[in-house]
């Protein structure tokens, strides 16, 4: 059974504090690696990771996947208040694009 | 621009009514997908379109039945839910189907 284990399942931090997140997967059929932040409504795509060692940057975020070790880390740095959110980790498994989600990262940012 | 609309935002319906859901993109993208979400769980698959043409339905009750009308357009059509029916809907769409999918808003649904 395909498996995405998303570690720690909250945490709470003060503005300007460094976050990682982990995300590790036990699939049979891995073809992609994606990160979603989602507030109060819809996941917003933060990444897509296919290729192992390959950092994606988008200003304080960024993500690397290693697909030898099963996992992947989402890093936010310098964090604020609008950062609080559930971060979800989700893997496609099949040609059919289903994403096996994680239960998801609380990240709670305190000022 | 990575819209995905969807209508109506919220809604509130007896376990005899028939009502519908209306997700719409204009991205030119050929998978449409509609996810159901549980309070503080992840979204879970319910069906997945690949141009036009129901690819999985992950086996859902039939009281729930999507409907693609056309490349752009995707309804969930709604009949005798239950209370445990209750739940936020979204709606993703992608370029083909292992590709990125952007989620719509979402549509808050309460079944009384």
């Amino acid at each position: 059974e395909d498996k995405v284990v998303q570690s720690p399942l909250s945490l709470v931090v003060h503005e300007g504090d460094t976050v990682t997140l982990n995300c590790s997967y036990e699939v049979t059929n891995f073809r992609s690696l994606l990160w979603y932040k989602q507030e109060k409504k819809a996941p917003t795509f933060l990444f897509m990771l296919t290729s192992s060692g390959i950092e994606k940057k988008s200003g304080r975020l960024s993500s690397i996947l290693d697909k030898k070790e099963l996992f992947s880390i989402l890093n936010i740095t310098a964090t604020q208040t609008g950062d609080s959110a559930v971060y979800l980790c989700a893997v496609i498994t099949d040609s059919w694009g289903k994403l096996q989600f994680g239960a998801g990262t609380q990240v709670v940012v305190t000022p | 621009d990575t819209e995905v609309t969807q209508t109506p935002k919220h809604l509130v319906m007896g376990m005899t009514n028939k009502k519908s859901l209306k997700c719409e993109q204009h991205m030119g993208h050929r998978a449409m997908y509609w996810y159901k979400q549980k309070a503080k769980k992840p979204p879970e698959l319910m069906f997945v379109y690949s141009y036009e043409k129901l690819s999985i339905n992950e086996s859902v009750p039939s009281r729930f039945s999507p409907e693609c009308p056309n490349s752009s357009l995707l309804n969930l059509h709604l009949h005798a839910l239950q209370p445990e029916d209750s739940a936020l809907y979204l709606c993703a769409s992608s370029q083909e189907r292992q590709e990125t999918q952007y989620f719509g808003p979402g549509t808050r649904l309460l079944v009384l």
